[in-house]
C-alpha cells in the first residue's frame, strides 16, 4: 500500500539547537512533495514543496527539505530554532497512484524549549 | 487577500442530530477539498470538488456524510445522525487547480464534539 510515514510523532529540543522531523513515502512512481505546518487553531499553512529540479527545497522561516529519491525521503531541517516554531508538521505526497489528492502523514508535533 | 474561511468555528452538538459545516474557498480557485483530523490522527480525506465536474466522494465514511458545492464556489459539508466518532476538526481547503503540484489553502477548521 502507498503511504506516508512521519516516524517521530511529538520532537522536544531546546530554542537555538538545530531540528530535523523525518518523513519517508512508499512509491514506485515519481512523486510531489510538500510540508504543511500548523499552529494551534489554525489551518495548515505551506512551508515548502518539491516538484522537480534541485533535491534541496528551501522554504520559509528559514526551514530546507532535502528529497531523496533512494531513501524515498523527503526529511525537514531548520539549524537554528524559535520558540514560535513549536507547531505540529506534516508531511504530505502527491501523486501516489496518479491521485491529485495528497496523502497526509500523521503529523509530528515540533516542542521548543526555552 | 482573504483566505479559506469556515463557519461555524466550533459546534457541539448531541448523539443523533444532523449538522452542516459551511467552507468559503478562496475567490477563483477551482478545487475544493474536505479533510477530517482526529486527535493524533494525520487528515483523513473526505471529499473534493473541481469545477462543475462529478466530486470524488471516495474519502467519504458512511452515507451518513454529504458534501455539495453551489455555484462553484462556497460548500456545505453536512452529517446526519451524528454519532461520538464524528467528533474531530474538519478542515477545508482550496487551490486554483486541480494539480498533484497544487498548493491547498486551508480554512481554520470546524470543531465538531458529539455528545
Amino acid at each position: 500500500a502507498q503511504s506516508v510515514t512521519q516516524l517521530d510523532s511529538q520532537v522536544p529540543v531546546f530554542e537555538e539547537a538545530p531540528v530535523e522531523l523525518r518523513c519517508n513515502y512508499s512509491s514506485s512512481v515519481s512523486v510531489y512533495l510538500f510540508w504543511y505546518v500548523q499552529y494551534p487553531n489554525q489551518g495548515l499553512q505551506l512551508l515548502l514543496k518539491y516538484l522537480s529540479g534541485s533535491t534541496l527545497v528551501k522554504g520559509i522561516n528559514g526551514f530546507e527539505a532535502e528529497f531523496n529519491k533512494s531513501q524515498t525521503s523527503f526529511h525537514l531541517r531548520k539549524p537554528s530554532v524559535h520558540i514560535s516554531d513549536t507547531a505540529e508538521y506534516f508531511c504530505a505526497v502527491s501523486g501516489l497512484g496518479g491521485s491529485y489528492i495528497p496523502t497526509f502523514g500523521r503529523g509530528t508535533s515540533l516542542i521548543v524549549h526555552p | 487577500g482573504a483566505g479559506v474561511s469556515q463557519s461555524p468555528s466550533n459546534k457541539v452538538t448531541e448523539k443523533g442530530k444532523d449538522v452542516e459545516l459551511r467552507c468559503d474557498p478562496i475567490s477563483g480557485h477551482t478545487a475544493l477539498y474536505w479533510y477530517r483530523q482526529s486527535l493524533g490522527q494525520g487528515l483523513e480525506f473526505l471529499i473534493y470538488f473541481q469545477g462543475n465536474s462529478a466530486p470524488d466522494k471516495s474519502g467519504l465514511p458512511s452515507d451518513r456524510f454529504s458534501a455539495e458545492r453551489t455555484g462553484g464556489s462556497v460548500s456545505t459539508l453536512t452529517i446526519q445522525r451524528t454519532q461520538q466518532e464524528d467528533s474531530a476538526v474538519y478542515l477545508c481547503a482550496s487551490s486554483l487547480v486541480a494539480g498533484k503540484e497544487e498548493t491547498q489553502y486551508f480554512g481554520p477548521g470546524t470543531r465538531l464534539l458529539v455528545l
